[in-house]
This record gives C-alpha cells, sequence and structure tokens, in this order.
C-alpha cells in the first residue's frame, strides 16, 4: 500500500528564516506526491506536485519542494517564511489501487510562524 | 469557473438523525471523491464515485454511511443514525477523467449533538 509519513507534529520557526516541512514516502511504482495546505476551518488548498521530471518542484507561495528517490523524501521548502505561512500541511501520495484515483494522507504537520 | 462546491458548511445533527452533504464538482469534472477528517487527524479516503457508479468504496464504514454520484445534480454522502463519533469534517473533491487536477471543496463540518 502507499503510504506518507510526516514525523513532525509541528514546526516553529521565526519570519524571515527558512522552513522545511518533513514527508518521507513509501511505494509501489512510481511516486506521485503532493503537498496541501489547509487554513482553520478552510478546505485543503494544493500547493505543488511531483510527477517526474526535475527533483525540485516549484509551487504556489513561494513554496517548492525536493523529491529525493534514494531517502525516498518529498521535503516541503521556502528560503524566507511568513507569519501567514502558519498554517496546516499536509503530504498525500496517489494511491491507484481498487480502480480508484485516491489520495493516501500524513498526518499533517502544524507550522508555526512567529516575528 | 466555481469550484468544488459543498454544502451545507456546517450541520449538527442530534444522535439517531440523518445527515446528507452534498458536492457539487467542477465544471468538467466527472470523478468525486470524499474524505472524512476527524479532529486532530489527517485525511481518510472514504469512496470514490463517477457518474451512476461507485467505483472505490474501501474506506467507507460497512454500515450507515452511503454515497451517491446521480446522473444529474450533486454527489451525496448520507449518514443513517448518526453517533457522536461521526463528528468530523467531510471534504469533497472532483478532479477529470486523468485524475490531475484534483480539487478539494470547503467541506462540511458535521457535529453529532
Amino acid at each position: 500500500a502507499q503510504s506518507v509519513a510526516q514525523p513532525e507534529d509541528q514546526v516553529n520557526v521565526a519570519e524571515g528564516n527558512p522552513l522545511t516541512v518533513k514527508c518521507t514516502y513509501s511505494v509501489s511504482g512510481n511516486p506521485y506526491l503532493f503537498w496541501y495546505v489547509q487554513y482553520p476551518n478552510r478546505g485543503l488548498q494544493f500547493l505543488l506536485k511531483y510527477i517526474t521530471g526535475d527533483n525540485l518542484v516549484k509551487g504556489s507561495y513561494g513554496f517548492e519542494a525536493e523529491f529525493n528517490k534514494s531517502q525516498t523524501s518529498f521535503h516541503l521548502k521556502k528560503p524566507s517564511a511568513l507569519v501567514s505561512d502558519s498554517a496546516l500541511y499536509f503530504c498525500a501520495v496517489r494511491d491507484l489501487t481498487g480502480g480508484g484515483n485516491k489520495l493516501t494522507f500524513g498526518t499533517g504537520t502544524q507550522l508555526k510562524v512567529e516575528l | 469557473n466555481a469550484g468544488v462546491m459543498q454544502n451545507p458548511r456546517h450541520l449538527v445533527r442530534r444522535r439517531g438523525q440523518e445527515a446528507r452533504l452534498r458536492c457539487s464538482p467542477m465544471k468538467g469534472h466527472s470523478h468525486v471523491y470524499w474524505y472524512r477528517q476527524l479532529p486532530e487527524e489527517g485525511l481518510k479516503f472514504m469512496v470514490y464515485l463517477q457518474k451512476e457508479n461507485i467505483i472505490d468504496e474501501s474506506g467507507m464504514p460497512k454500515e450507515r454511511f452511503s454515497a451517491e454520484f446521480p446522473k444529474e445534480g450533486p454527489s451525496i454522502l448520507r449518514i443513517q443514525q448518526v453517533v457522536r463519533g461521526d463528528s468530523a469534517a467531510y471534504f469533497c473533491a472532483s478532479s477529470p477523467p486523468d485524475g490531475y487536477g484534483y480539487t478539494f471543496g470547503s467541506g462540511t463540518r458535521l457535529t453529532v449533538v
């Protein structure tokens, strides 16, 4: 079965500093990986995805993610954090088992950016 | 181009009542997915539907839960005889047939009292 793991429940970073939110994956076949962000009482907003190609994927709001096949990781990064980046971040992997196109999500990482 | 529309945004039901959650996919999207987010947890897949067909319901509880996506109208997630443990946020997503452009709605927050 496809799965992703987010080892950190919470990440704290000062505004202006770089941020990293970690994700590792376990898949059979080629991984299709995603990052989503959820603000309080809101739905999920798509940030970026990796399907194939360059290992560095650029997404919305200045976020990027690095796909590392040898480490089975897909960490989310941003060079300079903003207070408005504070939210819940989910890593997900596409799962085609059962004839479907579902996403399997990690447990989420709460990002807190402080002044 | 409206996104995925879910209603109601908030729903309060007493134990034993029925909850009906609606989802209208994005224009041009023929595939609908339902997910549940329990408090302090990530999203869990429930069911994947195409028009008039359930493709994958491997995440649906065996009893009280059902879903449909009729030829006309929105997709409906129905929960019969709700219990406190059903309190959660229920999200719908839609995609075109190729599975890319997966878009989520804002969710329905169900509270069972």
